[in-house]
């Protein structure tokens, strides 16, 4: 079964500050990682997924297989970051999306 | 992007009626959408694969006869909670993905269901 790992609840950070929002999952084969952002009151939406190995917004998450993570990083936090972050897993080529519990970025001025 | 709506977006009802929750792909058509379950402060957890014109995929531990899920068309998945309890009090989310497609997949603004 796989499962997802989001350590931290709640992150708190300095504008303009790094950012790094854990995770860790566990899988026994080839998954696939995502990153979901919800704003808030707004919908759950894709921001970046480790296949594609692209910055959106400022963000990159590199898959490490070895430590099985995949880590959310921004080198300077906006306070337009503020919102929940979800890290999930899919099956290598499936649908079904095994979330983390997410963690709450807050950046303050 | 393509949207994903849901409805209604908030529903209140009493303790042993039904309530339908609609989920539809606005501009596009979705052979499977997903149906999610979320506590508060807490993830979100996948209740079942809807599937056009077939039975819908329960994942473990949900109740099938408890959360109907009919998807009877393309662009429209339906979940009716039945003799709804209190505990069933919780925000519904749908997800979609363009068939044939193995990109993104869109979410619902999400359904929030309080049972008194």
């Amino acid at each position: 079964a796989q499962r997802v790992t989001q350590p931290e609840k709640l992150l708190s950070v300095f504008k303009g500050a790094p950012v790094e929002l854990k995770c860790n999952y566990s899988y026994s084969g080839s998954p696939e990682l995502f990153w979901y952002v919800q704003y808030s009151r707004q919908r759950l939406q894709l921001l970046l997924r480790h296949i594609s190995r692209e910055s959106i917004k400022g963000f990159t998450a590199d898959l490490n297989k070895g430590e099985t993570s995949f880590h959310l990083k921004k080198p300077f936090a906006q306070e337009e970051d503020s919102a929940m972050y979800y890290c999930a897993l899919a099956p290598g080529g499936g649908n079904k999306l095994t979330f983390g519990t997410g963690t709450q970025l807050k950046v303050e001025l | 992007g393509a949207v994903v709506s849901q409805h209604p977006s908030r529903v209140i009802c009493k303790s042993g009626t039904s309530v339908k929750i609609e989920c539809r792909s606005l501009d596009f058509q979705a052979t499977t959408m997903f149906w999610y379950r979320q506590f508060p402060k807490q993830s979100l957890m996948l209740m079942a694969t809807s599937n056009e014109g077939s039975k819908a995929t329960y994942e473990q531990g949900v109740e099938k006869d408890k959360f109907l899920i009919n998807h009877a068309s393309l662009t429209l998945s339906t979940l009716t909670v039945t003799s709804a309890h209190p505990e069933d009090s919780s925000f519904y989310i749908c997800s979609a993905r363009e068939t044939g497609n193995t990109g993104e997949l869109f979410f619902g603004e999400g359904s929030r269901l309080t049972v008194l």
